[in-house]
Formats: structure tokens, C-alpha cells, sequence
């Protein structure tokens, strides 16, 4: 099945400066890339995604890319502020989904 | 309001007592999700549904069940033979397969002592 692993864990990040999460998957079938914002104590929200036949995607401060041929995803936060600290999951679907474990992003004021 | 509410928040169960979470929606989605959350990890899928009367295991679905008799419904009971029952669970759905966004609900946090 479908492998889907991210890194970092944990990233923290001074106000204005830009973060970058990273994923690979295992399963070439896969064809849509969301990722997701939680926020403690509450289910994930979407804040952008992708799917296969788009190699990069933007939605003002939050950009997602994606390299098929290396079978890996990112997601890119510029300009960021203390309201964007949360827990980010990407997430790769091939008929099922199957989720990273998240990335803990502080940002320092 | 259009959403997905889960009932209720916080729930507190014996060890041996089944018991079943709730899952509403009114998006007119056809396709709902458990997942359930361990701290420090990913969501992992339990049981979806695709449409009315018909469901399929997910990843981790022993110890689970479910029922779709609604569009809008998709309970999931915790039985006594999940052996670590103790998590977050989160309902989702979509417009359709999962190629579709997923909706989430707000979470239901199970505590089994």
C-alpha cells in the first residue's frame, strides 16, 4: 500500500521568515495531494492541494509543488505569522488516503 | 450552516463497554471516513463509506464497526475488542472517492480506563 512520510517533525521559525514542509509517497497511482492545518484540539482543515496533471500551486502566503518523477510534495509558507503555528499533514490518495504523521510548526513572534 | 458535527467532544468508558461515536453531516457528500489520531501521528483510516448501505475496512478496522442506513449518518462503534480504544476520532467526508477534499469533523476525544 500507499507510504507517505514527511519531514521535519518539528520546525520552528522567527515571524517573516518562510517554512517548507516536505513528503515523499511510495504509490505512482496516486493522483491528489491535500494538505492540511490542525490546530490543537481540532480536526484538520484544508489550506491548499494538488493533483497530478499540476506541478506547482498558489494561494497567496501558502504554495504547494509537486515532482512526480521523484514522487515527492512540499508545501512552502512565506511571510509567516504566529497564527500559522499549528500541525500540518500532507496526504497522498490513491483510492484510499494515506497521511504523513505532521510537522509541528512554531512560529516565533 | 453546512458541516460536519461529531457527539460528543470528550467521552469517558469503562474497559469492556462498547461504545459508539456519532457522525453527522449535511454537505449532500455521499462518501464518510473514520480516522482515528494518536498523539504524535497521522490520521490512520479505520471504515469509509462511498454510499448508502455499504462500507469498507480501512487500514486498522479490527476492533471497529459502522453502519451507513443514512446518507447523512455514519456512526462508528468502539468495541471491547479494540485493545487500545483510547484516542482521537475524526469523521470526515467528501463529494466522493477521496480524489474529492475531505471535510472534518470537530473531533471526538475517547478516553477508556
Amino acid at each position: 500500500g500507499e507510504n507517505v512520510e514527511q519531514h521535519p517533525s518539528t520546525l520552528s521559525v522567527q515571524e517573516g521568515d518562510s517554512a517548507v514542509i516536505k513528503c515523499t509517497y511510495s504509490d505512482s497511482a496516486s493522483n491528489y495531494f491535500p494538505w492540511y492545518k490542525q490546530e490543537l484540539g481540532k480536526g484538520p482543515q484544508l489550506i491548499i492541494d494538488i493533483r497530478s496533471n499540476v506541478g506547482e500551486k498558489k494561494d497567496q502566503r501558502i504554495a504547494v509543488t509537486l515532482n512526480k518523477t521523484a514522487k515527492h510534495f512540499s508545501l512552502h509558507i512565506t511571510e509567516t505569522q504566529p497564527e500559522d503555528s499549528a500541525v500540518y499533514f500532507c496526504a497522498a490518495i490513491a483510492g484510499k488516503s494515506t497521511f504523513g504523521d505532521g510537522t509541528t510548526l512554531t512560529v516565533k513572534p | 450552516d453546512g458541516g460536519i458535527t461529531q457527539s460528543p467532544k470528550y467521552l469517558f468508558r469503562k474497559e469492556g463497554q462498547n461504545v459508539t461515536l456519532s457522525c453527522e453531516q449535511n454537505l449532500n457528500h455521499d462518501a464518510m471516513y473514520w480516522y482515528r489520531q494518536d498523539p504524535g501521528q497521522g490520521l490512520r483510516l479505520i471504515y469509509y463509506s462511498q454510499i448508502v448501505n455499504d462500507f469498507q475496512k480501512g487500514d486498522i478496522a479490527e476492533g471497529y464497526s459502522v453502519s451507513r442506513e443514512k446518507k447523512e449518518s455514519f456512526p462508528l462503534t468502539v468495541t471491547s475488542a479494540q485493545k487500545n480504544p483510547t484516542a482521537f476520532y475524526l469523521c470526515a467526508s467528501s463529494m466522493g472517492l477521496p480524489s474529492y477534499e475531505q471535510y472534518f469533523g470537530p473531533g471526538t476525544r475517547l478516553t477508556v480506563t
